[in-house]
């Protein structure tokens, strides 16, 4: 089983729709929960990270947590087209080795006008 | 701003090439990673360095060597590349031992013919 399983898409939406993006993962240990915005042709970057469980909220973008269910999802309100991008989720355990991330597979968004 | 600096955006080798693939950053981070990304597949952790001359296997080493010299100075090497390497390389560093947020460079494509 991969420590993380994210559905890849593509997902397509129009200008001002509600987004929702999620992850599940296997590792209980996992107490860190990243999620990266990849634009094309570029690497990945840090959008929002949450600790534990519970909500985290930045302008239009909202990251939950749910470890009872080990579920991770991204909000996007007001989805803009300068949203499109491919979405990645990220956990990691405390203290683990080097703080790996285990990556999802990604979520590619369009966001169309 | 964090920067990890990929020498090549693009590269086109031919099989049986030994190809050197480049990363440096400017941060003084002691964790070094390398990925690749394929459709589908996502990223995949090759090799990464937690310290000077230090390396660990990732998930999918094989056909991979790293090293690192220097403390800003990771190298991925395919010593004989193969078709099957070809794909976008991702470099990224993080700081401290815990580690946290990856800052990732902007990637390499390489296409073996």
């Amino acid at each position: 089983q991969k420590e993380v399983e994210q559905d890849p898409g593509p997902l397509s939406v129009p200008e001002g729709a509600i987004v929702s993006l999620n992850c599940t993962y296997s590792n209980s240990a996992f107490q860190y929960f990243m999620w990266y915005r990849q634009y094309s042709r570029k690497g990945p970057e840090l959008l929002m990270y949450t600790y534990s469980s519970g909500n985290k909220e930045d302008g239009r973008f909202t990251a939950q947590v749910d470890k009872s269910s080990k579920y991770i999802s991204l909000f996007i309100r007001d989805s803009q087209p300068s949203d499109s991008a491919t979405y990645l989720c990220a956990p990691r355990g405390r203290g683990s080795t080097l703080g790996r991330l285990y990556f999802g597979r990604g979520t590619q968004l369009t966001v169309w006008p | 701003d964090v920067k990890v600096t990929q020498s090549s955006r693009y590269l086109v080798k031919r099989t049986g090439e030994k190809v050197f693939l480049e990363c440096v950053q400017d941060m003084d981070h002691e964790n070094m990673f390398w990925y690749r990304q394929d459709p589908g597949l996502g990223l995949r952790l090759i090799y990464f360095s937690y310290d000077v001359k230090m390396k660990e296997k990732g998930d999918i080493p094989e056909g991979y060597s790293v090293s690192r010299e220097k403390k800003e100075r990771f190298s991925l090497i395919l010593e004989s590349a193969s078709t099957n390497q070809t794909s976008m390389y991702l470099c990224a560093s993080s700081p401290g031992r815990e580690g946290g947020e990856l800052f990732f460079g902007e990637g390499s494509r390489l296409t073996v013919l």
